[in-house]
């Protein structure tokens, strides 16, 4: 299956400072997702991104497909950014494509 | 709902029972998922439906779990016989039928198997 692997694995930031965090994949995909994982285990959404460059407020995300990787950048960032960090994406292995295979996550840790 | 609603949020068991967890979807979404997510890795995909049938189950583990969703909303996970392996976060998601879009997780149910 599609293998997804997200760097760094962990990330510490003083509040203020600006980040990026990558995914790379194995193979090309139909979507992807960058997910937030807040402390008590809310998975939010991000980004549905699966090719081009997206942003929302501090956020923005791109992927290149062709190349198979996404980042996210993450501006000034606050204490509440903390938490873990996902890419989730599906393959385009045609037929039914719905399954969404995530990375080990970046843990981030914004300090006041 | 306006957003994925999951209960029990935790569950403590002992080894050998019977579990059931149950997931609400957003309204108006006929995709249903169900995910698994161990301390520190990322969710695992369980189990796929789109309205009442199972499109794809080969993510669950063993046949000790078992999900149905009758009415093509609602859906219950269930274990039997469970094991201090299946202590995880269960996660519920749903989309939009025929869009392999976003999906929405719920807050997910914490099961603990003593």
């Amino acid at each position: 299956g599609i293998q997804v692997e997200q760097s760094p694995p962990d990330l510490i930031l003083q509040e203020g400072a600006n980040s990026t965090l990558r995914c790379n994949f194995s193979d090309s995909v139909n979507n992807l997702q960058w997910f937030h994982q807040n402390p008590w285990g809310q998975l939010i959404n991000l980004f549905y991104i699966p090719s081009g460059t997206k942003q929302n407020g501090r956020l923005s995300a791109t992927t290149v497909a062709t190349e198979r990787y996404s980042l996210l950048y993450i501006s000034s960032s606050q204490t509440t950014d903390s938490g873990v960090y996902f890419c989730a994406v599906e393959d385009d292995s045609g037929g039914s494509n719905y399954k969404l295979t995530f990375g080990k996550g970046t843990l981030l840790t914004v300090n006041p | 709902g306006a957003g994925v609603s999951q209960t029990p949020s935790n569950k403590v068991t002992e080894k050998g029972k019977y579990v059931e967890l149950r997931c609400d979807p957003i309204s108006g979404h006929t995709a249903l998922y169900w995910y698994r997510q161990s301390l520190g890795q990322g969710p695992e995909f369980l189990i796929y439906f789109q309205g009442t049938g199972a499109a794809d189950d080969s993510g669950l583990p063993n046949d000790r779990f078992f999900a149905v969703r009758p009415e093509g909303s609602v859906s219950t996970l269930k274990i039997q016989r469970t094991e201090r392996g299946d202590s995880a976060v269960y996660l519920c998601a749903s989309s939009r039928q025929g869009y392999t879009g976003e999906l929405f997780f719920g807050e997910g149910s914490r099961l603990t198997v003593l």
